[in-house]
């Protein structure tokens, strides 16, 4: 399958621990993004790459959490001292990039459900 | 502040019947929109997309129509099947490959 993938699919930690989510985007796709999603809404934007460079942040994205992709390739989103409000799914999603409208259109992951005790 | 707003949150259909799910949104500088569906335990899957240059696009039994001047799309399932049942997002971007903004999402029911 080559779709966009993310590991682990559910994090069960205590309040004030740190969690590490994987996302790995289809494999031609230089753009990348992170959303969260809550009980009974839409997914919300945090955060978008292209390629390594980290090109947008949303104001949801406080200084406890911080994304990585380092290579271009995979993506990483860490949250320090987790809170019982950072209790959502959290999604990637990928697209291809470059230049006509079927190069932006994003495809997702399956999703990390957090759940903060 | 939501910008895209789905006012329906459910939605039941007889099958065969046609399934008409509405969204608005409040920022004029969108110009790129998209539908997407998602079943439980699964991320949104992409269902068909239009720029604000069109006013309908047709993708099999999928029809997005854009109303820009109302500031409202719509999606079109004809004819709707028991298969179609799931959690529809609207969303759009304010140009191309620039975040999304979601909608809350309807669900739709296709009976039998």
């Amino acid at each position: 399958d080559t779709g966009v993938s993310q590991n682990p699919r559910h994090k069960i930690t205590k309040r004030g621990q740190n969690v590490t989510f994987r996302c790995d985007p289809i494999s031609e796709h230089n753009r990348l993004y992170w959303y969260r999603q809550t009980l009974g809404q839409g997914p919300e934007f945090l955060t978008y790459f292209q390629n390594e460079a980290q090109l947008e942040k949303s104001r949801l994205l406080s200084d406890r959490f911080s994304a990585e992709r380092p290579k271009g390739s995979f993506s990483t989103l860490e949250i320090q001292r987790t809170e019982q409000g950072d209790s959502a799914m959290y999604l990637c999603a990928s697209s291809l990039g470059g230049s006509g409208r079927l190069s932006y259109e994003q495809y997702f992951g399956p999703g990390t459900r957090l759940t903060v005790t | 502040d939501q910008q895209v707003k789905q006012n329906s949150p459910s939605l039941s259909v007889q099958e065969g019947r046609i399934s008409i799910l509405n969204c608005d949104y409040t920022n004029s500088m969108f110009d790129y929109f998209l539908w997407y569906k998602k079943y439980p335990a699964e991320g949104p899957t992409f269902l068909i997309s239009i720029s604000s240059i069109k006013d309908k696009n047709e993708d099999g039994r999928f029809t997005v129509f854009l109303n820009k001047s109302a500031k409202h799309l719509s999606l079109h399932i004809v004819p709707s099947q028991p298969g179609d049942s799931a959690v529809y997002f609207c969303a759009a971007s304010v140009g191309y490959g620039n975040q999304f903004y979601f909608g809350t999402g309807t669900s739709l029911t296709v009976i039998p």
